[in-house]
C-alpha cells in the first residue's frame, strides 16, 4: 500500500522559506503525478501544484511567482518550496499522488499524507 | 473565494438521503468528467469518495453516489448514517490555471 509521509519545520519565519519534503513509501514515484495541496486552520482545501515523475510541473497562478516543486526520484521523494512567506501561509499541507481514471492517468487524489501544520510566525 | 461553488452546511436525521451540489462553470465541471468528492474528518487528511463524477472506489460504501448535469455535480448520501457526519469537498480538473480547483467544502451533520 502507498503512504505519503510529509515532513519539514513546523514554524517558518515571515519572508522566509517554507520546505517541505513528501517521503513515499510501497510503491515508486515514477509513472505518476504528485502533488501539494494546503489547508488553512479552519477553511478549505487550496491546490498548490503538481510535478510529473520526469519533472514537469504545474502551479497555481496565485502561488506560482513564490512556489517550486522538485522530485528526486533516487529518494523516491518530492518537496515544496514556498518563498518570502506570511501568515496567510499557515496551513496543514497536504501530499497526495494522483490516481488514473478510466480515460486518463490523473483524474482525482487517490493517496495522501497525513499532513503538516506550518505556522508562519515570528 | 472558492472556485467551485458548495453549501456550506448541511443536515439530515439517520436513513435519510442528502445531495451536496458543487457549481462551477463550462472551463471545470462543465468541461470534463473529471469530478471527484473527498469526505474529511476533523484532524485527518481527506479520503476520495467518488471520482470522474460517479466512481466510487473499492471500499466505498454503495450509499455514496455521484453525478452531474451541467456544470453542477452532486454527492448524494443514502441512509445517513453518525458516521458521515464530516466535511465533504468537491474537485475538478480545469481548462485553464490553476488545473485543479476545489469547493470551499460542506459540513454534513447528521442530527
Amino acid at each position: 500500500q502507498v503512504q505519503l509521509q510529509e515532513s519539514g519545520p513546523g514554524l517558518v519565519k515571515p519572508s522566509e522559506t517554507l520546505s517541505l519534503t513528501c517521503s513515499v513509501s510501497g510503491g515508486s514515484i515514477s509513472k505518476y503525478y504528485w502533488s501539494w495541496i494546503r489547508q488553512p486552520p479552519g477553511k478549505g482545501l487550496e491546490w498548490i501544484g503538481y510535478i510529473y515523475y520526469s519533472g514537469t510541473t504545474n502551479y497555481n497562478p496565485s502561488l506560482e511567482s513564490r512556489v517550486t516543486i522538485s522530485v528526486d526520484t533516487s529518494k523516491n521523494q518530492f518537496s515544496l518550496r514556498l518563498s518570502s512567506v506570511t501568515a496567510a501561509d499557515t496551513a496543514v499541507y497536504y501530499c497526495a499522488r494522483y490516481v488514473a481514471g478510466p480515460t486518463a492517468p490523473a483524474t482525482h487524489f487517490g493517496y495522501w499524507g497525513h499532513g503538516v501544520l506550518v505556522t508562519v510566525s515570528s | 473565494q472558492s472556485a467551485l461553488t458548495q453549501p456550506a452546511s448541511l443536515s439530515g436525521s439517520p436513513g435519510q438521503s442528502i445531495t451536496i451540489s458543487c457549481t462551477g462553470t463550462s472551463s471545470d465541471v462543465g468541461a470534463y468528467n473529471f469530478v471527484s468528492w473527498y469526505q474529511q474528518y476533523p484532524g485527518k487528511a481527506p479520503k476520495v469518495m467518488i471520482y470522474d463524477v460517479s466512481i466510487r472506489p473499492s471500499g466505498i460504501s454503495n450509499r455514496f453516489s455521484g453525478s452531474k448535469s451541467g456544470n453542477t455535480a452532486s454527492l448524494t448520501i443514502s441512509g445517513l448514517q453518525a458516521e458521515d457526519e464530516a466535511d465533504y469537498y468537491c474537485t475538478s480538473y480545469t481548462t485553464s490555471s490553476p488545473r485543479w480547483v476545489f469547493g470551499g467544502g460542506t459540513k454534513l451533520t447528521v442530527l
